[in-house]
């Protein structure tokens, strides 16, 4: 149940995209396509923003999407706004129904 | 709408218990599993524990295996995390997640601060 690695920052100028990582093993990321993605503002709940790798709830804008390769997934955020600028999380089904989290990246627009 | 609101939060002692609770409103409750999520100050996210939708299954995080029970009364609409002997490192935000869409938690509530200290 080791956390999933993120880089603690990225950073990108308005209208931009921005790519941020995700790293785990052939236990959790790679062994599973059940990676979600989700968006925190300070003080706030997190929010969904991609479930099943690449997949979007209803009202997330296009601009989000994620993909996986092996053991990394990834999301990337186009067309960067200003609203953007808050903290994403990754997290993957690790088997016998856990969840682990990603340390968390902070996006800053620039 | 679909709300999940957290209640029972507070400072306890290290070694002490506390009952944190969950009401759900605006979807039927029984047909989701929920989750308990935690996340310390100025910390990320933790998974703590999940529970099936009729209450037959239940997983927990290593870290508070032992000591956390999760439960559900689905005629109250309510999900619950008994904690016991709490530890200064379980202080944190609890959130009540409801797992909506495949291994993804789609509604958070606002979250309920645990502290645990003398």
């Amino acid at each position: 149940q080791s956390a999933l690695t993120q880089p603690p920052s990225a950073s990108g100028s308005p209208g931009q995209s921005v790519t941020i990582s995700c790293t785990g093993t052939s236990s959790d990321v790679g062994g599973y396509n059940y990676v979600s993605w989700y968006q925190q503002h300070p003080g706030n709940a997190p929010k969904l923003i991609i479930y099943e790798v690449s997949k979007r709830p209803s009202g997330v804008p296009d601009r989000f999407s994620g993909s996986k390769s092996d053991n990394t997934a990834s999301l990337t955020v186009s067309g960067l706004q200003a609203e953007d600028e808050a903290d994403y999380y990754c997290s993957s089904y690790a088997g016998s129904n856990s969840l682990v989290f990603g340390g968390g990246t902070k996006l800053t627009v620039l | 709408e679909v709300q999940v609101v957290e209640s029972g939060g507070g400072l306890v002692q290290p070694g002490g218990s506390l009952r944190l609770s969950c009401v759900a409103s605006g979807f039927t409750f029984n047909n989701y599993w929920m989750s308990w999520v935690r996340q310390a100050p100025g910390k990320g996210l933790e998974w703590v524990a999940t529970i099936k939708d009729d209450g037959s299954q239940r997983a927990y995080v290593d870290s508070v295996k032992g000591r956390f029970t999760i439960s559900r009364d689905n005629a109250k609409n309510s999900l619950y995390l008994q904690m016991n002997s709490l530890r200064a490192e379980d202080t944190a935000v609890y959130y009540c997640a409801r797992a909506g869409l495949p291994m993804a938690r789609d509604y958070w509530g606002q979250g309920t601060l645990v502290t645990v200290s003398s």
